[in-house]
């Protein structure tokens, strides 16, 4: 079965960085690009970047182009959202998700979702 | 940029009801619109792709119609555990694909 499993919660004071993981298993990590998104509490989903393992081709939103940096291992199949000079306003869950195929279709596979608190 | 807007932003509706839940984009999509279910506390869902493909597992009272700029999201003989928020995203765009804001359906 096709799994992301993300790494656990985390707490961090403004300033300081980052590095959330999300491990795929059960399909060819190579071949499927890899999106990050973004839930603020209470809000709507925010799309921050996407990769694709096999060349580590990337691509940012505008919205967070500069801000956070996504990466992938393919030898550990799994790939990383970096974010980095926290603010308060980077409280959110991301989530990591699999695009079905290309890079114009749907999110078929969800991870389970990393909340991240910054907080001084 | 695409703009999604959904509405309503809210909603409630009675067990066995038939809710529609709109969402219009700013320039066409094509078909290049997908429906996802997120109960809280959890990943989203796919339901449907496509604006009409039902995703395998998900009951056929889940329908999604349209084309272009303007989708809907029909869920009839309503039961308590649909009780979500609903998004749908358009993936035209290709590697920036944008949500809406999201419909919460409460059922009563």
């Amino acid at each position: 079965d096709v799994q992301l499993v993300q790494s656990g919660a985390e707490a961090n004071k403004p300033g300081e960085s980052l590095k959330i993981s999300c491990k795929g298993s059960g399909y060819n990590f190579d071949t499927y690009w890899i999106a990050w998104l973004r839930q603020m509490p209470g809000k709507g989903l925010e799309w921050v970047g996407v990769i694709y393992p096999r060349d580590s081709d990337t691509t940012y939103s505008p919205s967070f182009e500069g801000l956070v940096t996504i990466s992938a291992d393919r030898s550990s199949n799994t790939a990383h959202l970096r974010l980095g000079a926290l603010k308060a306003s980077d409280t959110a869950i991301y989530y990591c998700a699999r695009l079905n195929a290309g890079g114009s279709s749907h999110i078929d596979y969800w991870g389970q979702g990393t909340l991240v608190t910054v907080s001084s | 940029d695409i703009q999604m807007t959904q509405s309503p932003s809210t909603l409630s509706a009675s067990v066995g009801g038939r809710v529609t839940i709109t969402c219009r984009a700013s320039q066409s999509v094509s078909s290049w619109l997908a429906w996802y279910q997120q109960k809280p506390g959890k990943a989203p869902k796919l339901l449907i792709y496509q604006a009409s493909i039902l995703e395998s597992g998900v009951p056929s009272r889940f329908s999604g119609s349209g084309s272009g700029t303007e989708f809907t999201l029909t869920i009839s003989s309503l039961q308590p555990d649909d009780s979500a928020t609903y998004f749908c995203q358009e993936y035209n765009s290709y590697l920036l694909h944008t949500f809406g804001q999201g419909t919460k359906l409460e059922i009563k």
